[in-house]
């Protein structure tokens, strides 16, 4: 079945400094990608999405490529803030498809941005 | 703010008592999706609805959850007799449509549910 690897944290990183938090999935056909970002004691709110392959979604300094020939999605952010501090998802759906239309998500990564 | 609402948003409970929770979508969303979140790991799929119909559920539902969503507005979600294993944070979803024609799910606070 579908699948999505993110690599594991905790991530501890002091501000200022640059992130990546690697997203690998597994999927038959081309899936849509997205980065959901977790604060604490809050829902998922929706960061950046892809649709097809070569698409880069940004929002709020981050930033992911969809690289169908690598299947991976990591994000990225230059210069890292304390506020950026949180749980951080890697999803994957299918849609525009007539079924299947949950995300499958990671496991997540949690950051911590040092002041 | 028009976003996604979840009620309650805590709730602590019984072993073997029934518990429901609330979910209203963003108004103009037709779909709307549950899913279960426990602790250190990513949300995983419960149900699913297309306005009214219940279109799609995972085998992570058993027989003691039930979903509804009369009149394809608010839902509601049902445990029936529940386990310390049910403890978890319980989300919603309601999803619209982007500029591509791509679905996007938007995501409500969550109900955490302890189970003693």
């Amino acid at each position: 079945g579908d699948s999505v690897t993110q690599m594991e944290g905790p991530v501890t990183l002091s501000e200022e400094a640059f992130l990546t938090i690697n997203c690998t999935y597994t999927a038959t056909g081309y899936p849509s990608l997205f980065w959901y970002v977790q604060y604490p004691g809050e829902g998922l709110q929706l960061l950046l999405k892809a649709t097809k392959a070569d698409d880069k979604g940004s929002n709020k300094g981050f930033e992911a490529t969809y690289r169908k020939e690598t299947t991976s999605f990591h994000l990225e952010k230059g210069s890292v803030q304390v506020s950026d501090s949180a749980v951080y998802f890697c999803a994957l759906s299918f849609p525009f498809s007539g079924s299947a239309r949950q995300l499958t998500f990671g496991s997540g990564t949690q950051l911590t941005v040092l002041p | 703010d028009t976003g996604v609402s979840q009620d309650p948003r805590h709730k602590i409970t019984k072993r073997g008592q029934n518990v429901t929770f609330r979910c209203d979508p963003i108004s103009e969303h037709n779909r709307l999706y549950w899913y279960r979140q426990t602790l250190g790991q990513g949300p995983e799929f419960l149900t699913y609805f297309q306005n009214e119909a219940q279109l799609e559920k995972s085998r992570l539902l058993s027989d003691r959850f039930s979903a509804e969503r009369p009149k394809g507005s608010f839902s509601t979600l049902e445990i029936q007799r529940t386990e310390q294993g049910d403890s978890a944070m319980y989300l919603c979803a309601s999803s619209g449509y982007g500029t591509s024609g791509e679905e996007t799910q938007y995501f409500g606070p969550g109900t955490r549910l302890l189970v003693l």
